[in-house]
């Protein structure tokens, strides 16, 4: 099976441009996350979205950052206007909260670069 | 939920056993105690997780104290592959209990 998809692995940009992360979760995933890795702060959870609705988003740093998950096999994270601060790596994770344990599994990454 | 407190580093020889502790004092009844790893440049991989018995997949045994207050996390005959940092998470099964919280970890280091 396909683990969590995400697009591009890498991104270049220059500061005030407008970035736009994709995820695709795990088929039959019915729980979404988005976090941040930095040097500084690690992993952090920047939003949860469960059966496509956005239930948690109280680590999402200020307005610049908006997700969105349109249905079930698909999330944006955009970031308008992009800093420097805001280099990262952001991980996309699914899980299915059906079952009492709900493991995370992670996608590789998008490795992100403002310039 | 519960905090874990994790070695920062250890070394392992490569075909011996990797032993990496883990305190979670203030475990409650209801959490589970989670490992990933993360290789360098590489998403955190899911490798185990237990309440209160010990479990065992593919990957790793998970040992967990009678008490649960620490466990053990143990790759078998650890490979160059398995030089990684380590994280112990403790999570509840709730359905408010969602977020993983990662520390530091421990970077294990698989030495030739």
């Amino acid at each position: 099976d396909a683990g969590v998809i995400q697009s591009p692995r890498h991104e270049v940009t220059e500061m005030g441009q407008e970035v736009t992360l994709r995820c695709k979760p795990i088929s039959g995933h019915n729980s979404l996350f988005w976090y941040r890795q930095t040097m500084m702060r690690g992993l952090e959870l920047l939003i949860y979205f469960n059966n496509n609705v956005p239930i948690d988003d109280s680590g999402m740093p200020e307005d610049r950052f908006s997700a969105k998950m349109p249905n079930a096999s698909f999330s944006t994270l955009k970031i308008q206007p992009s800093e420097p601060r805001d280099s990262a790596v952001y991980f996309c994770a699914s899980s299915s909260r059906d079952r009492p344990t709900d493991t995370q599994y992670f996608g590789p990454g998008t490795r992100l670069t403002v310039l | 939920d519960a905090k874990t407190t994790q070695p920062p580093s250890m070394d392992c020889a490569e075909g011996r056993a990797a032993n990496l502790p883990c305190n979670h004092s203030t475990i409650s009844g209801n959490e589970y105690v989670y490992w990933y790893r993360q290789i360098h440049s590489q998403g955190p991989q899911y490798i185990i997780h237990g309440l209160k018995n010990n479990e065992t997949n593919e990957m790793a045994s998970l040992i967990i104290t009678e008490d649960r207050k620490s466990s053990t996390l143990i790759l078998p005959h650890a490979t160059l592959r398995d030089t990684a940092v380590y994280y112990c998470i403790v999570k509840g099964s709730g359905a408010g209990s969602y977020q993983l919280t990662f520390g530091k970890g421990t970077k294990l280091s698989v030495i030739p």
